[in-house]
């Protein structure tokens, strides 16, 4: 069954303003990775926090990893028009070596 | 620095023929994995190879095959094609190490007609 689940499905904002994506998962896990797709091309792997972590910060990009809600947040500041894309998370659990994609989160940036 | 090549870009099949599809993982990664994903979907994981070995399956249909070569290129070997076939391929590459994320190629489009 499906291991990541996000929302909103779908976020259009403002270009400056903050962009926000929650992921929800299921089973215990070992890390949680963030990736960002634009249209019909390849994944780009954004930020991986691991379980035992709770904040990780890259650039513009600020993650949060919540185990007991098993639930994690990533969060764009000061949007550009070049993020707009599709956000997935993807968990990776114990024992396991693929990592399993949410549904994703289609963002668009209006000028 | 060299990323997942992946070819062809695009491929065009008619129902019942066969498709191969070559990934070429970054150098010195050890581990490869391949995706699938449908229009408007997430990817889904088929197919992981460590070493050459297969290392995981997920929902890989039987008419698929893979294997990793000795050089850590990879191929997914698809028989029998059906519609639902057409979608986007890809293979991700990574180190086999506990946590290391993949990076992806920009993916094989298959149409079948």
């Amino acid at each position: 069954s499906q291991q990541g689940e996000e929302d909103p499905q779908a976020l259009s904002i403002q270009e400056g303003e903050n962009a926000t994506m929650n992921c929800s998962y299921k089973t215990s896990i070992n890390n949680l990775q963030w990736y960002r797709q634009n249209s019909g091309r390849g994944l780009v792997h954004l930020i991986l926090i691991r379980s035992n972590e709770r904040e990780k910060h890259s650039g513009r990009l600020r993650v949060t990893l919540d185990t007991s809600k098993k639930s994690s947040s990533l969060l764009i500041t000061a949007s550009r028009a070049a993020d707009t894309a599709s956000y997935f998370c993807a968990t990776l659990r114990w024992g396991d070596d693929k990592i399993i994609f949410g549904k994703g989160t289609r963002l668009h940036i209006l000028p | 620095a060299a990323g997942v090549i992946q070819s062809p870009r695009h491929l065009i099949k008619e129902k019942r023929e066969t498709a191969t599809l070559k990934c070429y993982p970054i150098p010195r990664h050890d581990t490869v994995y391949w995706y699938q994903q449908g229009p408007g979907q997430d990817p889904q994981f088929l197919i992981s190879f460590y070493e050459k070995m297969q290392s995981d399956k997920g929902s890989i249909p039987d008419r698929f095959s893979a294997q990793q070569f000795s050089d850590y290129h990879s191929e997914l070997n698809m028989s029998s094609l059906e519609l639902g076939d057409s979608a986007l391929y890809f293979c991700a590459s990574s180190l086999w190490r506990e946590g290391q994320p993949q990076h992806f190629g920009d993916g094989t489009r298959l149409s079948i007609l």
